[in-house]
């Protein structure tokens, strides 16, 4: 079983859809959540970042952990084709140093 | 700034030949690190360098070695390329205490036949 879990989609939406996407974890010591977003052909670029449980908000996008239930989310509000992309969660243990662990990635395509 | 760049873009290689790829940064950050990306794996990380001179051994490093030839340079190079090792690779960077937030470069496209 792998340490992070996310299903690979694709999930297709209206564009002024709510959005939601969502990752499970096994490894109780993370305490770093992270969302990168990743363009087709393009390297990942990190949209949201949280420490510990709690919401944390920056414009249309919501990033959300739920440590009791090893399970982090992340919504996109009011959807935009420019939305459009693969989404990865990445974890890191506190004193975790340099190594993430990453989801597989959840495609993402926003509808006209 | 050009951020995190990578050489080349694609290649392919036939089984046996070696290569080398190349990456560059040029945010002053001290870390890099090597990843590789397959359908349904993820990004797993192969090699990093937290800082200059020193290197260390991610998830997969079998059949790759690194060179950080400098604080802006990180290589990844194949001695001996194999049709497992086909994969896009990417090269990341980010300060030496904000590793969660790690800056990635375009990839390179690499077929091993």
């Amino acid at each position: 079983q792998k340490e992070v879990e996310q299903d690979p989609g694709p999930l297709s939406v209206p564009e002024g859809a709510i959005v939601s996407l969502n990752c499970t974890y096994s490894n109780s010591a993370f305490q770093y959540f992270m969302w990168y977003r990743q363009y087709s052909r393009k390297g990942p670029e990190l949209l949201m970042y949280t420490y510990s449980s709690g919401n944390k908000e920056d414009g249309r996008f919501t990033a959300q952990v739920d440590k009791s239930s090893k399970y982090i989310s992340l919504f996109i509000r009011d959807s935009q084709p420019s939305d459009s992309a693969t989404y990865l969660c990445a974890m890191n243990p506190t004193g975790g140093g340099n190594k993430l662990t990453f989801g597989t990635g959840t495609q993402l395509k926003v509808e006209l | 700034n050009a951020g995190v760049t990578q050489t080349p873009k694609f290649q392919v290689l036939k089984t046996g030949q070696s290569m080398t790829l190349q990456c560059a940064q040029d945010m002053n950050h001290n870390s890099m690190y090597w990843y590789r990306q397959d359908p349904g794996m993820g990004l797993r990380l192969i090699y990093y360098s937290a800082s200059e001179g020193t290197t260390d051994k991610g998830e997969v490093p079998n059949g790759y070695n690194v060179s950080r030839l400098n604080k802006r340079e990180f290589s990844l190079r194949l001695e001996s390329a194999a049709p497992s090792q086909t994969s896009v690779y990417f090269c990341a960077s980010s300060e030496i205490y904000t590793y969660n937030e790690q800056f990635f470069g375009p990839g390179t496209r690499l077929t091993v036949l």
